[in-house]
């Protein structure tokens, strides 16, 4: 059964920057896409980003564009991402998701990591 | 950026009723729309995608319909555990965008 589990929740200051881990687990890391989506309190959700677990390649919705970098590590099946300048409007849940369709970039997603809260407070 | 516009934005319902939900794009994205079921607290989880295929284990309860800029949601005879919020999202344009979400509650 394919798994992503994420790190724990954060606590940042505004202008901080944050990381956040995905580890995948039971399939072929490098054959899916990751992607990241958010989802503020009480809201709906929002795509970030996703990366190519194989060849690194990345695209970034241009909201988040020069503060989110989104790498892997592929020796340990790991997706991350990065958000700097933090605002308190990026207090989030954040997800790592999976895209469904290993021969292409445009899928659903059909594995979700159990989120990572964000709240950024001063 | 596509927008992504459900309605509606809450649907009170009974068990075992019949609802449905729509999702109008603003330019067409083709097939390429999926539709998740979300409960407070827990990721997403895909319910149908490209627009009318159920993912591997869902009720066949579930159904999706449409192509270009209009899709439905429909649930036949509503169990409890459909009480939820329901977003589609498109994967056709850059970026992928989400409708708002539509909240099913019990009646």
């Amino acid at each position: 059964q394919v798994h992503l589990v994420q790190s724990g929740a954060e606590v940042k200051k505004p202008g901080a920057s944050v990381k956040v881990s995905c580890k995948a687990s039971e399939y072929t890391f490098n054959d899916y896409y990751m992607h990241w989506v958010r989802q503020a309190p009480g809201q709906g959700l929002e795509w970030m980003g996703w990366i190519n677990p194989d060849s690194g390649g990345t695209k970034t919705a241009q909201k988040f564009r020069g503060r989110v970098t989104m790498t892997r590590d592929t020796s340990t099946n790991t997706a991350y991402m990065d958000l700097t300048s933090l605002r308190s409007d990026d207090t989030a849940v954040y997800y790592c998701a999976r895209g469904r369709d290993s021969s292409s970039l445009y899928s659903a997603f059909d594995y979700w990591g159990q989120g990572t809260l964000v709240t950024v407070s001063s | 950026d596509i927008q992504m516009t459900q309605s509606p934005a809450t649907l009170s319902a009974s068990v075992g009723d019949r609802v449905s939900i729509t999702c109008r794009a603003s330019q067409s994205v083709s097939n390429w729309l999926a539709w998740y079921q979300q409960k407070p607290g827990k990721a997403p989880k895909v319910l149908i995608y490209d627009a009318s295929t159920l993912q591997s284990g869902v009720p066949s309860r579930f159904s999706g319909s449409g192509s270009g800029t209009e899709f439905t949601l429909a649930i036949n005879s509503l169990q409890p555990d459909d009480f939820a919020t329901y977003y589609c999202q498109q994967y056709q344009g850059f970026p992928q965008t989400f409708g708002q979400g539509t909240k099913v509650d019990i009646k």
